[in-house]
């Protein structure tokens, strides 16, 4: 599975759109782009996954390059609740469905 | 509501102890997964199971075995449970590509 950069914690205001990126310039045709988010004390979240089309669900939007070598996690209003790591991921879709976390970004959402 | 369930939120054991950590899924799904989850290094794969009897290694398989007897219960064990082993355990189960789902965690003290 192809390796994934993100910055280790990025601030944003509340009511702002929060916008996380993830750089994964080894990506391959096969490989999909997942994202979930860890909030303190509790399991990681799913929140969304594409391929290389956008993808926008009740919880984000994702958008990936063209190229698919990059892509961004958008919150449109965040809220304090989204003060999280989140964790992009890009991995082959297999039957195992196992998931490699990286370090992920420390989002801060601030009043 | 879907729900994976770990059976201890907070354990303490002895060094040396044999440890337990249980792990029930109710969505009848293929793919199961133990993580470890430590500051600064984040979640990394300890063992994963995609069928029943069925495992495999994850990244830091040393020092844990696992045990898949039925599809819905996938168990951790400490053969002879170690200080380095305290830790957050974290259970997550899914189908295929789908979303993975997560239990709350069980935070493992080792004295």
């Amino acid at each position: 599975d192809a390796k994934t950069t993100q910055p280790p914690s990025m601030d944003c205001a509340e009511g702002r759109a929060a916008n996380l990126p993830c750089n994964h310039s080894t990506i391959s045709g096969n490989e999909y782009v997942y994202w979930y988010r860890q909030i303190h004390s509790q399991g990681p979240q799913y929140i969304i996954h594409g391929l290389k089309n956008n993808e926008t669900n009740e919880m984000a939007s994702l958008i990936i390059t063209e190229d698919r070598k990059s892509s961004t996690l958008i919150l449109p209003h965040a809220t304090l609740r989204d003060t999280a790591v989140y964790y992009c991921i890009v991995r082959v879709v297999s039957n195992t469905g196992k998931l490699i976390f990286g370090q992920g970004t420390t989002l801060q959402v601030k009043p | 509501d879907v729900k994976v369930t770990q059976s201890s939120r907070y354990l303490v054991k002895r060094t040396g102890e044999k440890v337990f950590l249980e792990c029930v899924q109710d969505m009848d799904h293929e793919n199961m997964f133990w993580y470890r989850q430590d500051p600064g290094l984040g979640l990394r794969l300890i063992y994963f199971s995609y069928d029943v009897k069925m495992k495999e290694k994850g990244d830091i398989p040393e020092g844990y075995s696992v045990s898949r007897e039925k599809k819905e219960r996938f168990s951790l064990i400490l053969e002879s449970a170690s200080t380095n082993q305290t830790s957050m355990y974290l259970c997550a189960s899914n189908y295929q590509n789908t979303e993975a789902f997560f239990g709350q965690g069980t935070r493992l003290t080792v004295v």
